[in-house]
């Protein structure tokens, strides 16, 4: 089973700062299979980013994600007070788990 | 624009089926071959767990630590999907969310979940 682990655990940024989210797997993942995702209390998760890099539609070019591998990053330029949220990496694929997240990072803005 | 809605009891008791329908509308659940119709859970104040996933074919694939209690059909001629889960205990209190997975073969990116239901609290207690 693949395992993501993404880091920090919380992050807590002002306004206008660049926020960097790590997930990293305990195999490689194929980049095309990795997305990330924006969860508001209360609310359902959000596609952010599909294939490591895509962003879904809608979504700002503040959103960016990149990585390969094992390592996958979702960095957030110019921090705004609604991006406040946990967020979520995803990886489709493996197995016997088709599907798996990361336990989420809680990105506070100040 | 896709939308997908939950219904089913908030409240179940314990060793009993926690049965929840999913509601599509905005696109025929069979009109996508690149679609996927799946159950993702969150227990309070944690993670997603995915549970499992149909194809309007009725072909299923569920997650390993829950597949000997999950059922998940597919009514094409009502354009929904539902979930069953059998012998639920308190650990199966979660809020569930439908969701449609995709597969973009046009980029090659796949597998992931593009619309989400607003998810609906299932508290399993006598």
């Amino acid at each position: 089973e693949i395992v993501l682990t993404q880091s920090p655990g919380t992050l807590s940024l002002s306004p206008g700062e660049r926020a960097t989210l790590s997930c990293r797997a305990s195999q490689s993942v194929s980049s095309s299979s990795l997305a990330w995702y924006q969860q508001k209390p209360g609310q359902a998760p959000r596609l952010l980013i599909y294939g490591a890099s895509s962003r879904a539609t809608g979504i700002p070019d503040r959103f960016f994600g990149s990585g390969s591998g094992t390592d996958f990053t979702l960095t957030i330029s110019r921090l705004e007070p609604e991006d406040s949220a946990v967020y979520y990496c995803q990886q489709y694929g493996g197995s016997p788990v088709l599907y798996s997240f990361g336990q989420g990072t809680k990105l506070e803005i100040k | 624009q896709v939308q997908l809605q939950e219904s089913g009891p908030g409240l179940v008791k314990p060793s009993g089926t926690l049965s929840l329908t999913c509601a599509v509308s905005g696109g025929s659940i069979s009109s996508n071959n690149w679609c996927w119709w799946s159950w993702v859970r969150q227990p309070p104040g944690k993670g997603l767990e995915w549970i499992g996933e149909i194809y309007h074919s009725g072909s299923t694939n569920y997650n390993p630590s829950l597949k000997s209690r999950v059922t998940i059909s597919v009514d094409k001629s009502k354009n929904h999907f539902s979930l069953k889960l059998s012998s639920v205990t308190a650990a199966d209190t979660a809020v569930y969310y439908c969701a449609r997975r995709t597969d973009d073969f046009k980029s090659g990116n796949y597998g992931y979940f593009d619309y989400w239901g607003q998810g609906s609290l299932v508290t399993v207690s006598s």
